[in-house]
C-alpha cells in the first residue's frame, strides 16, 4: 500500500518568508496528491489538489508542485504570517483504486512576527 | 451550512463499554470515512463507505464496525472498548465513491477517552 513521509515534524520561521513543506510518497505514482491544514482541535480542510498531469498548482499565496519522478510534492507558502500557524498534511489516494485517502503525519508551521 | 456534524463532541468511556459515534453530513456525499487520530501517527483510516449500502476496512479496522443504512449516517461502533481505543475520531466525507479528485470535508472530531 502506499507510504506517505512528510520529512519535517515542525517549521519555524519568520513573517514575511516562504515556507516550504515536502511530502515524499512510495510505492505508485497516484493520480492526484491534496493538501489540507488542521488547526488544533479541529478537523482538517482542504487547500490544494494537483493532479499527476500538473506540474504545479497556485492559489493566492499558496503553491504547489508534483514531480512524479522523485515522488515529491513540495508546498510552499509565500509572504507568510502567524496566521499561517498550522498543521499541514499531505494526501493521497490509498492504493490504485483510489478507495479512500491516506494522510502523512504532517508539519506544523509556525510563523513569528 | 452544517456540512459534516460528529456526536458527542467528547466522551469519556470505561474499558468493556460498547459505544456508538455518530457522524451525519448533509451535502449529499455518496462516500464517508472515519479515521482516528494519534499523536506521533496521525490520521489513520478505520472503515470507509463509498456508497451507501457498501462498507470496506481502512488501515485499523480491528475493534470497530460501521454501516452505511443511508446516504446521510455513517455511525461507527466501539463493540467493546479498550483503552489504545482512546483517540480523536474524525468523520469525513466526499463527493465520489472513490475521492477521485475531489476534495473531503471533515467534522469537528470526537474526542474519546477510554478508562
Amino acid at each position: 500500500s502506499q507510504k506517505i513521509e512528510q520529512n519535517s515534524e515542525a517549521l519555524n520561521i519568520q513573517e514575511g518568508k516562504t515556507a516550504t513543506l515536502t511530502c515524499n510518497y512510495t510505492n505508485y505514482s497516484p493520480a492526484y496528491l491534496q493538501w489540507y491544514r488542521q488547526d488544533p482541535g479541529r478537523g482538517p480542510v482542504f487547500l490544494l489538489l494537483i493532479r499527476e498531469n500538473e506540474k504545479e498548482k497556485r492559489k493566492e499565496r499558496l503553491k504547489v508542485t508534483f514531480d512524479t519522478t522523485l515522488k515529491q510534492s513540495l508546498f510552499h507558502i509565500t509572504a507568510s504570517q502567524p496566521a499561517d500557524s498550522a498543521t499541514y498534511l499531505c494526501a493521497l489516494p490509498r492504493n490504485q483504486a483510489g478507495t479512500a485517502l491516506i494522510f502523512g503525519k504532517g508539519t506544523t508551521l509556525s510563523v513569528s512576527s | 451550512t452544517a456540512g459534516i456534524t460528529q456526536a458527542p463532541t467528547s466522551q469519556i468511556l470505561a474499558a468493556g463499554r460498547s459505544m456508538t459515534l455518530r457522524c451525519t453530513q448533509d451535502m449529499r456525499h455518496n462516500a464517508m470515512y472515519w479515521y482516528r487520530q494519534d499523536l506521533g501517527l496521525g490520521l489513520r483510516l478505520i472503515h470507509y463507505s463509498n456508497t451507501a449500502g457498501t462498507t470496506g476496512k481502512g488501515e485499523v479496522p480491528d475493534g470497530y464496525s460501521v454501516s452505511r443504512a443511508n446516504t446521510d449516517d455513517f455511525p461507527l461502533t466501539l463493540a467493546s472498548a479498550v483503552p489504545s481505543q482512546t483517540s480523536v475520531y474524525f468523520c469525513a466525507s466526499s463527493d465520489k465513491g472513490a475521492i477521485g479528485d475531489t476534495e473531503a470535508f471533515f467534522g469537528q472530531g470526537t474526542r474519546l477517552t477510554v478508562v
